[in-house]
């Protein structure tokens, strides 16, 4: 079956920039939708299609992917972005429709 | 504005049944698949099940296959999670999503808790 892997955690300084890794065999082929999640709270789609912001979300959020890593970006981190990020791809050649990464936990200092 | 509202969950002991339901609202409920996610406490997210558009294909995680049955009321626009033999291993928040095959998981409900436990 199809893994992603995320770093458990990472830790920036506010108005920093934090990048969110996800890495997976060949994952630049693939279509990687990454998703915030609060405290308490239900994910919230942040990027799309690799790089593909929903309306609402800030443009300090980005994305890329190529060869085996995709990344999340965020620049000028705020205190607000504090939350869980989970990488996922859609998965057909496997019993694994819809994988997700771990999950990094992001901590603003 | 999208709304998924899910309903039924709770304590049943283990070997117990529950049906999850999710009633949406703001979209064109019988034009998408929809999908069941779950969170176990302090843990990620991990796939369930997923019902195509007019609930003729689904989907099952090899974790819940045979125990757990997808279905959806287009006329009712609910979607349901009917879940028997329950395990303590099944304890987590289910989310109803909304969102096409191939395409990215777009809403979530706030999502209802089941607890398995005697």
């Amino acid at each position: 079956s199809y893994v992603l892997t995320q770093p458990p955690s990472v830790s920036v300084a506010p108005g920093k920039t934090a990048r969110i890794t996800c890495g997976g065999n060949n994952i630049g082929s693939k279509s990687v939708h990454w998703y915030q999640q609060k405290p308490g709270q239900a994910p919230v789609l942040v990027i799309y299609y690799d790089s593909d912001r929903p309306s609402g979300i800030p443009e300090r959020f980005s994305g890329s992917n190529s060869g085996n890593t995709a990344t999340l970006t965020i620049s000028r981190v705020e205190a607000g972005d504090e939350a869980d990020y989970y990488c996922q791809v859609w998965d057909s050649s496997s019993d694994h429709l819809v994988v997700f990464g771990g999950g990094t936990k992001l901590t603003v200092l | 504005e999208v709304q998924l509202v899910e309903s039924g969950g709770g304590l049943v002991q283990p070997g117990g049944s529950l049906r999850l339901s999710c009633s949406a609202s703001g979209f064109t409920f019988s034009s998408y698949a929809m999908h069941w996610v779950r969170q176990a406490p302090g843990k990620g997210l991990e796939y369930v099940s997923a019902i195509s558009s007019n609930g003729g294909s689904t989907y099952y995680a090899d974790s819940v296959k045979g125990r757990f049955t997808i279905s959806r009321d287009n006329s009712k626009n609910t979607l349901y999670l009917q879940m028997s033999s329950l395990r303590a291993e099944d304890t987590a928040v289910y989310y109803c999503v909304k969102g096409g095959t191939a395409m990215p998981l777009d809403y979530w409900g706030q999502g209802t808790l089941v607890t398995v436990s005697s």
